[in-house]
Formats: structure tokens, sequence, C-alpha cells
């Protein structure tokens, strides 16, 4: 089982729409989970951060959280063209490494 | 500057041959990662460096890989005896202190190109 894992997609949504985003993972104990937008040819950017179950809002984005069921996943209100970008989901496994393993992303394209 | 630091941003070489990558990370920040990036595909962890600890070295491909951390700042990753198959976007990224919390910032990477 892969330690981080999303739907590759492509996801496509109409402009205006809800896009919802998805990820599992599998270390129990992992604290910190991280959603980054990766623009093509570019770099991750960071564009939220979770860690505590339940919603957490910025803007148009919400991430959720579920520890018991292992899940997070992102929602976009009123998605724009400009949100067409990979999103990659990123998960901070349990001490003592505290270090960080991304999903393989899901690609996002919002239709005008 | 204010972010993380990669260099060369492109890198053409013939199979065979040695290269080095080089990331200059956010000043004060002791965790360092390196990503592999292949066209199309996911980030490929390849090793970790928090501080003064042992490396986390569990994501590398092949012996042909290594990397150093010196002064625990600036960071070099080596490939040796490169083969086609290595190329790909070479991701660095850093983040600040030592926990679980800490989210990355990366570098606008090199893109590796082997012939």
């Amino acid at each position: 089982q892969k330690e981080v894992e999303q739907n590759s997609g492509p996801l496509s949504v109409p402009e205006g729409a809800i896009a919802s985003l998805n990820c599992t993972y599998s270390d129990r104990v992992s604290q910190s989970f991280f959603w980054y937008r990766q623009y093509s040819g570019k770099s991750p950017e960071l564009i939220m951060s979770i860690y505590s179950n339940g919603d957490k809002e910025d803007g148009r984005f919400t991430a959720q959280l579920n520890k018991a069921s292992q899940y997070v996943s992102l929602l976009i209100r009123d998605s724009q063209p400009s949100d067409s970008a990979t999103y990659l989901c990123a998960v901070t496994l349990s001490p003592p490494g505290n270090d960080m393993r991304f999903g393989a992303g899901t690609r996002l394209t919002v239709k005008p | 500057g204010a972010g993380v630091s990669q260099s060369p941003s492109n890198k053409v070489t013939e199979k065979g041959k040695d290269v080095e990558l080089r990331c200059d990370p956010i000043s004060g920040h002791t965790a360092l990662y390196w990503y592999r990036q292949s066209l199309g595909q996911g980030l490929e962890f390849l090793i970790y460096f928090q501080g003064n600890s042992a490396p986390d070295k569990s994501g590398l491909p092949s012996d042909r890989f290594s990397a150093e951390r010196t002064g625990g700042s600036v960071s070099t990753l080596t490939i040796q005896r490169t083969q086609q198959e290595d190329s790909a976007v070479y991701l660095c990224a850093s983040s600040s202190g030592q926990g679980a919390n800490q989210p990355q910032h990366f570098g606008d990477g090199t893109r590796l190109s082997i012939l």
C-alpha cells in the first residue's frame, strides 16, 4: 500500500462549480497534512495545511480531515480556470523521522 | 534571496557522466528534502536531512545516488554514471524547525536530461 494515495484524475469541472479532491494515507499516527498546487512546469506551492479533525477554510479552499478514516480532502468552491493544476496531498510521517510523503497528485481542469 | 535556490536550472549531460545538483535552503531552515519528478508523475522522495541527525536515505533509488549537506545548510545531490532513466526534474525543499507541522517550501528545480 502506498503511503499517500490520490485519484490521479483528470478531474474536470465547469467554472463556478465545486471541485472535490481526495487523499488517503496509511500512517495511522500522521499528524500534519498539506495540500500543494503545482502548475505545469512549476514547483509545488503550499495552499492549505490542516492538523486537527474537521474543516479548515481559507477563502475558496476548504480542507477536511478525518483521522479515524485516514482521509483528507480539499474542496475548491467557485472553481476558476486559473485553478487548473495538479493538486498534491502531503502527509508527515510519524516520528522519529517526521519527514513527508506526497501523493501522486490529482490533475484538475476547470472549463470556462 | 528569500526562497530555496537550486542550481543549475537545467543540465544536459551524456550517459555515464556524473552530475552534481545544488540546493540552498531558506536561511534558518533545518530540514531539507530532495525529490525527483518525472514528466507527468508525482514527487518521488529521495532523501531528507534534519539538523545534525543522520539523513533518511530510504528513497535513494540506487547506490549511484548520494547527497550531502554541509554545515547544516547547502546540500548537493550527486548522481554517478548517469543513465537515461535519471532524466527528471530534481526538486529541493526546506522547512523550518523540527516537528511534524512545518510545511515545505520548494525551489524551482533542476531539469536534468541525460542523452
